[in-house]
């Protein structure tokens, strides 16, 4: 079975610059999150999907990050513009909802590594 | 929001069981509780995940009190190659299209050694 891909793997950019990440998760996964991880921290949510409707933007920053999932499946993260602190690791997962349950397994990608200079 | 507590570090030997314990005292009856481990340069990758009473599969076991206050990640006889970040995680998976809050604390980095 083929995991949560994303790309691109690593990107610098200089601030006030835009950047976008994509995420494609596992076929069938009706949930996808994105998540922040700044070096030595744990990931930190972004937004929560549930097919193409966002279910929790609330610790999205909406000044400067958007995303979108259109047709319920493929994922973009947008950053625009970008700051020093937006340095992190972006991290994409998604999970299954099976009989109205979500399985509560988060299946990651390996991340997009984003430097801001 | 439940939020996690775990020790931020902690070292051990292989061949060894290692117990790494994760505090959530405000969890709700519908949180279930779920344990990632995390290597350098990737993403975090599902261990274990439990409700109450104790869970065993393949790699771990997880104990969860009554109470449900705490729990436990056991791995047994561990080698050098489970050195990574734990991650104890607290969410509601019951309800398809809630926002869940899944947030990460900050992990404890076990260390094995030869």
């Amino acid at each position: 079975e083929a995991g949560v891909a994303q790309s691109p793997r690593y990107k610098i950019i200089e601030k006030r610059q835009s950047v976008a990440f994509w995420c494609n998760p596992i076929s069938g996964h009706a949930t996808l999150y994105w998540y922040q991880q700044i070096l030595g921290q744990g990931p930190k949510l972004l937004i929560q999907f549930q097919n193409n409707g966002v279910v929790d933007d609330s610790q999205l920053p909406k000044d400067r990050f958007s995303a979108e999932r259109l047709k319920g499946v493929d994922s973009t993260l947008k950053i625009q513009p970008a700051k020093l602190e937006d340095s992190a690791v972006y991290l994409c997962a998604s999970s299954l909802v099976a009989g109205g349950r979500d399985t509560g397994e988060l299946f990651f990608g390996e991340g997009s590594r984003l430097t801001v200079l | 929001l439940a939020k996690t507590t775990q020790p931020i570090s902690m070292d051990s030997y292989e061949g060894q069981e290692v117990n790494i314990t994760c505090s959530h005292n405000n969890i709700a009856t519908n949180d279930y509780i779920t344990w990632y481990q995390q290597f350098p340069s990737q993403g975090p990758r599902f261990i274990i995940q439990g409700y109450k009473t104790k869970v065993t599969n393949e790699v771990a076991s997880l104990f969860i009190p009554a109470d449900r206050k705490s729990s436990t990640l056991s791995l047994p006889r561990v080698s050098l190659s489970d050195t990574a970040v734990y991650y104890c995680l607290v969410g509601d998976y019951v309800s398809s299209g809630s926002a869940r809050q899944l947030t990460f604390g900050s992990g404890t980095q076990l260390t094995v050694l030869p």
